[in-house]
């Protein structure tokens, strides 16, 4: 275990749901990101949160919405989703938010019917 | 911004062998090198890194390596074991900074 979790590790939803994703780190990191990881692409960096402040907005649709209330919890709220993105979203911490390494989570393995 | 490519996208070794994964990147000024394994339902978790001031890096059955002249860097796993088997991620960033431009992965079969 990475000391990073998240839930729920499946979710299934449709275009005009809304959902959330959650991200909790127990390592007292001062960083947390958002990632998507899509079949046969690289890596992507949608969000990072420095001690609670977004330093980092990838040009992310507005219908990803991170949240970010203290340093260990990190939500991703999700609306009117389209098919493609459907992914597994990976959080993870670090803690120094320029220097250190990143800590991920198992992810959220997304499905947009 | 950075580029990272990232060959093979799978490779089947026998247990024993030597793998090779090797990484190009564009961005001369990148000088953090991560490499990253990411097991069946898990995250991806770091394994090793080098910085550009370094050429080598070794750490038991894995070592990477790094020219910078040609912008390209290789992880390199010896005496691979099943418990190898994983996909592989290489990615470089520009320290300070923690924006990491990740490969598109590279698939490992360790055949017993």
């Amino acid at each position: 275990e990475t000391g990073v979790t998240q839930t729920p590790r499946h979710l299934v939803m449709g275009m005009t749901n809304k959902k959330s994703l959650k991200c909790e780190q127990h390592l007292g990191h001062n960083a947390m990101y958002w990632y998507k990881q899509s079949a046969k692409k690289p890596l992507e960096l949608m969000f990072v949160y420095s001690l609670e402040e977004r330093v980092e907005n990838n040009s992310v649709p507005s219908r990803f919405s991170p949240e970010c209330p203290n340093s260990s919890h990190l939500f991703l709220h999700l609306h009117t989703l389209q098919p493609e993105d459907s992914a597994l979203y990976l959080c993870a911490s670090s803690h120094d938010p320029l220097t250190d390494t990143q800590y991920f989570g198992p992810g959220t393995r997304l499905t947009v019917l | 911004g950075e580029n990272v490519e990232q060959h093979p996208s799978t490779l089947s070794v026998q247990e024993g062998d030597s793998a090779v994964i090797k990484c190009t990147y564009s961005d001369s000024a990148s000088n953090y090198f991560p490499w990253y394994k990411q097991e069946l339902g898990k995250g991806p978790q770091l394994i090793i890194d080098i910085r550009s001031n370094v050429g080598e890096k070794k750490d038991q059955r894995i070592a990477v390596t790094l020219n910078k002249t040609a912008k390209h860097f290789s992880l390199h796993i010896t005496e691979t074991q099943p418990e190898d088997s994983a996909v592989y991620f290489c990615a470089a960033t520009i320290r300070p900074a923690n924006n990491l431009f990740f490969g598109t992965g590279t698939r490992l079969t360790v055949i017993p």
